[in-house]
């Protein structure tokens, strides 16, 4: 069975920094492309991030880039998202899934405020 | 960055009766691979998004046979035969021809 737990979220002020970690089982982890969705309260799906499964190439939305890092450590099954300078409106549910977007993890949540 | 319409953004639904959302790309979603790379996901209240149809028209594992997918290009349509009470939430169209990866804004179905 495929699971995608999420981990790292939490209370955060404004220009701080914040890891998240994905701990993926039951799939070949390194094989797989994954990516970073975010959900701010009560909106929509944002696509944040994405990394090829040997983490050669790595993608980022406009919003993030420069500020967030997308990596993985295929011998723990873990992505990781490092998340610095971090901004109000970056606060929100952050679901790791795979690449295909076939298995999502259930979130973890992220708030930055003072 | 391809831009992802939906239509509508509420439907209200009569359970037994069918529905249908809309969502159109910007750009077409063929990829160089020949594929077209768009999907279909669920998320119901307080729940993560579940992948329903990939590749336009693909169930995924465990989605029932009342969904279905249909499109080419840039025209693509989510349809659920006959609605019921757990198919509440919101629908949203991806695409994951190319980076960035987008989505639609989203069809709240309500009964």
């Amino acid at each position: 069975e495929v699971q995608l737990l999420e981990s790292g979220g939490g209370l955060v002020q404004p220009g701080g920094s914040l890891r998240l970690s994905c701990a993926a089982s039951g799939f070949s982890f390194s094989t797989y492309g994954m990516i970073w969705v975010r959900q701010a309260p009560g909106k929509g799906l944002e696509w944040v991030s994405g990394i090829s499964g040997s983490a050669g190439t790595t993608y980022y939305a406009d919003s993030v880039k420069g500020r967030f890092t997308i990596s993985r450590d295929n011998s723990k099954n873990t992505l990781f998202l490092q998340m610095s300078s971090l901004r109000a409106e970056d606060t929100a549910i952050y679901y790791c899934a795979k690449r295909s977007g076939d298995f999502w993890g259930q979130g973890t949540l992220v708030t930055v405020s003072s | 960055d391809v831009v992802m319409t939906q239509t509508p953004l509420s439907s209200p639904v009569t359970l037994g009766q069918p529905a249908s959302i809309s969502c159109m790309s910007s750009q077409s979603l063929v990829h160089s691979d020949g594929n077209t790379y768009l999907s279909w996901l669920q998320q119901r209240p307080g729940q993560p998004p579940r992948l329903l149809i990939y590749k336009i028209s693909n169930r995924f594992s465990g989605v029932p046979d009342r969904f279905s997918g249909s499109g080419a290009g840039t025209d693509f349509t989510l349809k659920i035969s006959r609605v019921e009470a757990e198919d509440v939430g919101v629908y949203y169209c991806m695409q994951t021809t190319q980076f960035p990866y987008t989505f639609g804004q989203g069809t709240k179905l309500e009964i």
